[in-house]
């Protein structure tokens, strides 16, 4: 099955700069790669996604990055907020072939020292 | 507001007993889903639904069966309440099997 590392485990960064968290992923056949932020006592929230057949995705401050040779993608964040601190999530699926669940990587804790 | 809505958000009960978390989404999704997110975070796929089939995550213990009593229900239930069941438990939906999900906020349950 799907195997999702995540790096780093945490990541604390000045208000201002910007954040990079990266994921590896084992099944090349995934086409599917979504970030979830998790606050503090609620729900994952889908904050962006990207599709095996785009190598990059951006919206506002944040941006993804997909390298399917090397089976990594990335989520950047730019000009980081407080209230951008919160546990993210990357996450890979095949899509297409009856598999429907998602593979999360192990999460990564993003504080921004204001 | 639409939303996927889980109850109870907390639920603290003992060892052997049986409880149920209910999920309700109002999205007009036809695929839902539990996650399991344990004690370092991890989120992983317990079971995902729709009114054709259900695709259970073969680790997961026959202990814990979802209960679905309509497309915009899918009900948790658990008996035999172990110490290891401790956990976060997150109902999700999709409009298909193939598109982006949405997450409840959770359910925390705590066994004594």
């Amino acid at each position: 099955g799907e195997n999702v590392e995540q790096h780093p485990s945490t990541l604390s960064v000045q208000e201002g700069d910007s954040a990079v968290i990266k994921c590896t992923y084992s099944d090349s056949a995934s086409n599917y790669f979504p970030w979830y932020k998790q606050e503090l006592g609620k729900g994952s929230q889908l904050i962006i996604d990207i599709r095996s057949n785009v190598g990059e995705k951006k919206d506002q401050r944040i941006a993804v990055t997909l390298n399917k040779t090397a089976k990594h993608f990335s989520l950047h964040i730019t000009e980081t907020q407080p209230e951008d601190s919160a546990v993210y999530f990357c996450a890979a699926v095949r899509w297409g072939t009856g598999r429907r669940a998602l593979t999360f990587g192990s999460g990564t804790r993003l504080q921004v020292q204001p | 507001d639409t939303a996927v809505s889980q109850t109870p958000k907390y639920l603290v009960t003992q060892m052997g007993n049986d409880k149920s978390i209910k999920c309700e989404q109002n999205l007009g999704h036809d695929t839902m889903y539990w996650y399991k997110q344990d004690s370092k975070k991890f989120l992983k796929i317990m079971f995902s639904y729709n009114n054709k089939e259900l695709i259970i995550n073969e680790t997961v213990p026959n202990r814990f069966s979802p209960k679905s009593p309509d497309k915009a229900h899918l009900n948790l239930h658990i008996n035999s309440l172990e110490l290891g069941d401790s956990a976060v438990y997150f109902c999700a939906s999709s409009s298909a099997g193939d598109q982006p999900q949405h997450f409840g906020d959770g359910t925390r349950l705590s066994i004594l």
